[in-house]
């Protein structure tokens, strides 16, 4: 099994800033099966990047998404007060799916 | 718009089956473009896959889960649902069911999610 370890655990920025998510897997992951997801409390988590660099529909250009092999990336150019929420990565390989633990962001 | 919506009972006692059930509108489950699959969240902590299914009723599950899950679709009612055998307090979670898309193997659409509590 794949296993993702996102970090930081909590990153604590202000609006405006830049906030960078790293998505790290114990072995390499096909740049087609990488997704990130956004989740608010309380509500169901919402994908953003599928493909490790395609936005999902809708997504603001603001969010992008890096990498290769075993190193993966979201990025939030300018933070905006709805961006404030847990990320995770998800990957898919050999007939397995797993998820990251999870990247919160915070208002600093 | 695409609307999955879970339904099943919330609160279960140890060493029972849970039952779950996702109703679909706005798409057809019969879509060779996409799996349904379910994927559950303990109070306060990550995200977990359970497993999914295709309209022809092939299965893939998590393997830790594998011997106690069933995944099944019922195409006349747009339905898919989740057998989850002798629960404990460790199955506490948020069920979510959701849209995967067949080629690329993400979560497109997800339920609002049923929170299910295994309590004696």
């Amino acid at each position: 099994e794949i296993v993702l370890t996102q970090s930081p655990g909590t990153l604590s920025l202000s609006p405006g800033e830049r906030a960078t998510l790293s998505c790290r897997a114990s072995q390499s992951v096909s740049t087609t099966y990488l997704a990130w997801y956004q989740q608010q409390p309380g509500q169901a988590p919402r994908l953003l990047i599928f493909g490790t660099s395609r936005r999902a529909t809708g997504i603001p250009d603001r969010f992008s998404g890096s990498g290769s092999g075993t190193d993966f990336t979201l990025t939030i150019s300018r933070l905006e007060p709805e961006d404030f929420a847990v990320y995770y990565c998800q990957q898919y390989g050999g007939s397995r799916l797993t998820f990251g633990g999870g990247t919160k962001v915070e208002i600093k | 718009q695409l609307q999955l919506q879970e339904s099943g009972p919330g609160l279960m006692k140890p060493s029972e089956t849970l039952s779950l059930t996702c109703t679909v509108s706005g798409d057809s489950i019969r879509s060779r473009s996409y799996y349904w699959g379910w994927i559950r969240q303990p109070p306060g902590k990550g995200l977990e896959w359970i497993g999914y299914i295709y309209y022809s009723g092939s299965t893939y599950y998590n393997p830790s889960l594998k011997s106690r899950v069933t995944i099944s679709v019922d195409t006349s009612k747009n339905q898919f649902s989740l057998r989850l055998n002798s629960v404990t307090a460790a199955d506490t979670a948020v069920y979510y069911c959701a849209r995967v898309n067949y080629g690329l193997v993400y979560f497109d659409y997800w339920g609002q999610g049923t929170l299910v509590t295994v309590s004696s």
